[in-house]
């Protein structure tokens, strides 16, 4: 099991639709992340917080925009996406932001579709 | 742009073989870590290694870090249908706080 959670599993949307993704851990970490990831490719990077403050926008659309309301918690909204943001949306944590060497402890992912 | 160079991406072998994966940079790592990705699941940290000429074991899986930490490997002994997964080599620069990760080397074990 991960200490990780991510909700939903999975979600279907249209183009037209708002939905948010939603993340949680109870690790104590301060730094959390969001990462894209397609098919057999490696994780891209998207956002970072760093104690509840977005440090790091990996110039990612507008269309999505981040949300972290405490410590423990991150949401991504989404909004008129399209096509090709299909893809799993992972969250991670790691205990210290800018802390080098640290492990990040990953979610088991969102598996979004856009219609 | 940091690279991170994985290889091989794609491998196919039987049970009972042994490979090894390679993770190859120009610039300089203040550490990579090894991650394992299964079907479904997030990717999981099997190792970090910090030290230029470091060696780490886990059970069957050996891994490397260059003594100029530019390189790692991870070489897997008698691979098992269990190991199959995506391995995901990722590295801290010294600046940027970011993980950076290799292109993926997509393994398949069969029995």
């Amino acid at each position: 099991d991960t200490e990780v959670t991510q909700t939903p599993k999975h979600l279907v949307m249209g183009m037209t639709n708002k939905k948010s993704l939603k993340c949680e851990q109870h690790m104590g970490h301060r730094a959390m992340y969001w990462y894209k990831q397609k098919a057999k490719k490696p994780p891209e990077l998207m956002f970072v917080y760093s104690y509840e403050k977005l440090s790091i926008n990996e110039s990612v659309p507008s269309r999505f925009s981040p949300e972290c309301p405490n410590s423990s918690l991150l949401n991504l909204h989404l909004h008129a996406l399209q096509p090709e943001d299909s893809a799993l949306y992972l969250c991670a944590s790691s205990l210290s932001p800018g802390a080098l060497n640290q492990p990040q402890h990953f979610g088991d992912g969102t598996r979004l579709s856009i219609l | 742009t940091q690279l991170l160079e994985q290889s091989p991406q794609f491998l196919s072998i039987q049970e009972g073989e042994n490979l090894t994966v390679y993770c190859n940079s120009s610039s300089v790592f203040s550490s990579l870590q090894w991650y394992r990705q299964e079907p479904g699941e997030g990717p999981v940290l099997l190792v970090t290694v910090v030290t230029g000429g470091e060696v780490k074991k886990l059970k069957r899986l050996t891994f490397q870090f260059g003594d100029a930490r530019k390189d790692s490997s991870l070489h897997i002994t008698a691979a098992q249908p269990g190991d199959t997964g995506l391995y995901l080599c990722a590295g801290f620069y010294n600046q940027g706080g970011k993980l950076i990760f290799g292109q993926g080397t997509e393994l398949s074990v069969k029995p």
